[in-house]
């Protein structure tokens, strides 16, 4: 079946541009997780979503970045005002039960 | 503070020998680890896992060791293939909070695997 899906899968932005990066989760995935990867380590969380409900995002950096998922599928992580130390890999999950969290290939977001 | 560490950047090996990488956490809170892989452009692929309640785990060539007391954990990979070769991440969680599978991963460790 498909996989986790992420677009776009580069963006370069200049700073201050806001940008969005979409996920599409695997189909009825209720729990979503947001990844940031900056370059030489490992994934950082960032924040949950169970169906519709961020229930924790206490991995944001700033008020600068939200995140989405209006209907419990799709999501969205937007970041304002970009800033080059925003430079990463951006990594959504999803799974079905806790721990066994299905990625997708990421958006590498490059802030000049 | 990293709380999960991979002390090893990277790790070659020849094809058939066993592969063993190693992790370390500080969080005595964590009592859930897995082992994610990692090809070049792709996410990382669930590998392998182990809950606190035990101390070996085996899933065909690929084997996870919890040593508790020392707050340790390794991956041995016997026998080791060419195809293995990718980055490898340890990962652990605090099953009993709430964070929801909240996970805390390693820095990576990058195993070569030679023909």
């Amino acid at each position: 079946g498909a996989g986790v899906s992420q677009s776009p899968r580069y963006k370069v932005a200049k700073r201050g541009q806001d940008v969005a990066l979409r996920c599409d989760p695997i189909s009825g995935h209720v729990s979503l997780f947001w990844y940031q990867q900056a370059l030489g380590q490992g994934p950082e969380f960032l924040t949950y979503f169970q169906n519709e409900a961020q229930l924790d995002k206490s991995g944001l950096p700033s008020d600068r970045f939200f995140a989405e998922r209006p209907e419990g599928s799709v999501s969205t992580l937007k970041i304002q005002r970009t800033q080059q130390e925003d430079s990463a890999v951006y990594l959504c999950a999803s799974s079905r039960d806790r721990y066994e969290q299905y990625f997708g290939p990421g958006t590498r977001l490059t802030v000049t | 503070d990293q709380q999960v560490k991979q002390n090893s950047p990277s790790l070659s090996v020849q094809e058939g020998r066993i592969s063993i990488l190693n992790c370390d956490y500080t969080n005595s809170m964590f009592d859930y680890f897995l082992w994610y892989k990692k090809y070049p452009a792709e996410g990382p692929t669930f590998l392998i896992s182990i809950s606190s309640i035990k101390d070996k785990n085996e899933d065909g060539r690929f084997t996870v060791f919890l040593n508790k007391s020392a707050k340790h954990l390794s991956l041995h990979i016997v026998p080791s293939q060419p195809g293995d070769s990718a980055v490898y991440f340890c990962a652990a969680a605090n099953a009993g909070g709430t964070s929801y599978g909240k996970l805390t991963f390693g820095q990576g460790t990058i195993l070569t695997v030679h023909p």
